[in-house]
C-alpha cells in the first residue's frame, strides 16, 4: 500500500462545476503539499498545510490530521485548472523528503 | 526574485554515458532536493541536501549521486546510464522547515 493514496486517478467536469480531490496518508507527517503539473512539467506548489485550512482565490485545502486526510477543493472551475494535482507529504523527521501520491488528473470541459 | 534553475533544460545521452544536471536553488534558500519523475513510477525523492551534507537519500541505485557547494547550488551525477533513468528531474529547495518550497523547471533527460 503506498503511504499516500489520492482519489480520483482521473476526474473530467464541465466548467464552473465544484471540484474536490482527496488524498489520504498513512505515516507521521510534518506538513501536506498540494502541487499542481500542466503538460510540459512544470511542477507549482499550490498550499502547504499542517493544520486547518488554506484558501488561496478559487482554490481551497484542508487538513485533518488526526484522520489523515486532505482535499483540494477548487470553486467554479475553468478550463485553465485542467492540470495534474499531486498531493505530498513531509516526514516529521526533520528532513525535507517529500512523499507523493499518483496525482489526480483534471480536466475542465469548456 | 530569480525562480530556482536547473540546466540544461533538455538532454539527450547514450546508454553507458554519464551525466550531470544543476540546480541553482532560490537565494537564502539552503536546502535542495532531487526528485525523479517517470509515469510508471511518478515522483520519487531521490535526496537532499543541506548545507553542502545529503541528510536523505532515496532508494535509488548508487549510479546517482549528488553533492551541494557552498552557494547551495547542487549538481546530481547518474554515471552508467540505463534506459529506465529516462525522466524528468526535478529539484527544489526550500529554507529548511520553512512554508516556502520552491520547485524548478526541471531537466528531461532521455537516455537512447
Amino acid at each position: 500500500k503506498n503511504e499516500v493514496e489520492q482519489s480520483p486517478q482521473n476526474l473530467t467536469a464541465q466548467e464552473g462545476e465544484f471540484i474536490t480531490i482527496n488524498c489520504s496518508y498513512s505515516v507521521g507527517i510534518s506538513a501536506l503539499h498540494w502541487l499542481q503539473q500542466h503538460p510540459g512539467g512544470g511542477i507549482v506548489s499550490l498550499f502547504m498545510l499542517s493544520s486547518g485550512k488554506k484558501k488561496h482565490g478559487r482554490l481551497i485545502a484542508t487538513i485533518n490530521i488526526q484522520e489523515k486526510h486532505s482535499s483540494l477543493h477548487i470553486t467554479a472551475s475553468h478550463p485553465r485548472d485542467s492540470a495534474v494535482y499531486i498531493c505530498a507529504v513531509k516526514s516529521n523527521f526533520g528532513n525535507e523528503k517529500l512523499t507523493f501520491g499518483t496525482g489526480t488528473r483534471l480536466t475542465i470541459i469548456p | 526574485k530569480a525562480g530556482v534553475t536547473q540546466t540544461p533544460r533538455y538532454l539527450i545521452k547514450t546508454r553507458g554515458q554519464q551525466v550531470t544536471l544543476s540546480c541553482s536553488p532560490i537565494s537564502g534558500h539552503r536546502s535542495v532536493s532531487w526528485y525523479q519523475q517517470t509515469p510508471g513510477q511518478g515522483l520519487q525523492f531521490l535526496f537532499e541536501y543541506f548545507s553542502e551534507t545529503q541528510r536523505n537519500k532515496g532508494n535509488f541505485p548508487g549510479r546517482f549521486s549528488g553533492r551541494q557547494f557552498s552557494n547551495s547550488r547542487s549538481e546530481m551525477n547518474v554515471s552508467t546510464l540505463e534506459l529506465g533513468d529516462s525522466a524528468l528531474y526535478l529539484c527544489a529547495s526550500s529554507s529548511a522547515g520553512r512554508d516556502n518550497t520552491i520547485f524548478g523547471p526541471g531537466t528531461r533527460l532521455t537516455v537512447t
